[in-house]
């Protein structure tokens, strides 16, 4: 079971908005530690989406941000498109693993 | 343009053994922490193993502890991970990943290679 739960699927129609949540606990997001955010397109690697917890690397849209509140972070799209279906993950450190976690993974469908 | 290049990933028998290599290109490659990460058929990411840019500082994930090993060369530009005692549920594809910045261990990983797949089957 991954030490990040997020939902295995989200859905919306083109144009909408939707959100991905990403729980951790007090050993990770609650104690601090960034969340960051990946999107993986269908047979390609993971490409770096957020990091700590609301930053946009250059060259990513504005449709996409991040938040950050006790021990859960999430994912904002707005103004969906059809080529944002993908896999998304969060990650994070977590204290008492001593190693890097990722969420299970999210995967969006724009109907 | 920075690149990561893996490779080395093949079919190998259980309880054998596996090298691979990720060629760096693009960027100063000594001055970047670096990792593996994996994801099995079908499923989500896991950090494998950590090597730090300076003082030689290396982690592994519980799952590869004592079986696989992390090594880099700065002077080739390269990261490696030996991976002995291979069991089916190593069998991933395999991705080196850039350290792009964090402290206190919220790193983030900002560049991924394409990722190298190794099978362990009998």
């Amino acid at each position: 079971q991954p030490v990040l739960t997020q939902p295995p699927s989200v859905s919306g129609a083109p144009g909408q908005r939707v959100t991905i949540s990403c729980t951790g606990s007090s050993s990770n997001i609650g104690a601090g530690y960034d969340v960051h955010w990946y999107l993986q397109l269908p047979g390609t690697a993971p490409k770096l989406l957020i990091y700590a917890n609301t930053n946009r690397p250059s060259g990513v849209p504005d449709r996409f941000s991040g938040s950050k509140s006790g021990t859960s972070a999430s994912l904002a799209i707005t103004g969906l498109q059809t080529e944002d279906e993908a896999d998304f993950y969060c990650q994070s450190y977590d204290s008492s693993l001593s190693a890097w976690v990722f969420g299970g993974g999210t995967k969006l469908t724009v109907l | 343009e920075v690149q990561l290049v893996e490779s080395g990933g093949i079919l190998v028998q259980p309880g054998g053994s596996l090298r691979l290599s990720c060629a760096a290109s693009g960027f100063v490659f000594s001055s970047y922490s670096m990792i593996w990460v994996r994801q099995a058929p079908g499923k989500g990411l896991e950090w494998v193993s950590y090597f730090s840019s300076r003082n030689d500082i290396i982690f592994y994930a519980d799952s590869v502890k004592g079986r696989f090993t992390i090594s880099r060369d700065n002077d080739k530009k390269s990261l490696y991970l030996q991976m002995d005692s291979l069991r089916a549920e190593d069998t991933a594809v395999y991705y080196c990943a850039r350290i792009g910045g964090g402290y206190g261990g919220s790193y983030y990983f900002d560049y991924w290679g394409q990722g190298t797949l190794v099978t362990v089957s009998s």
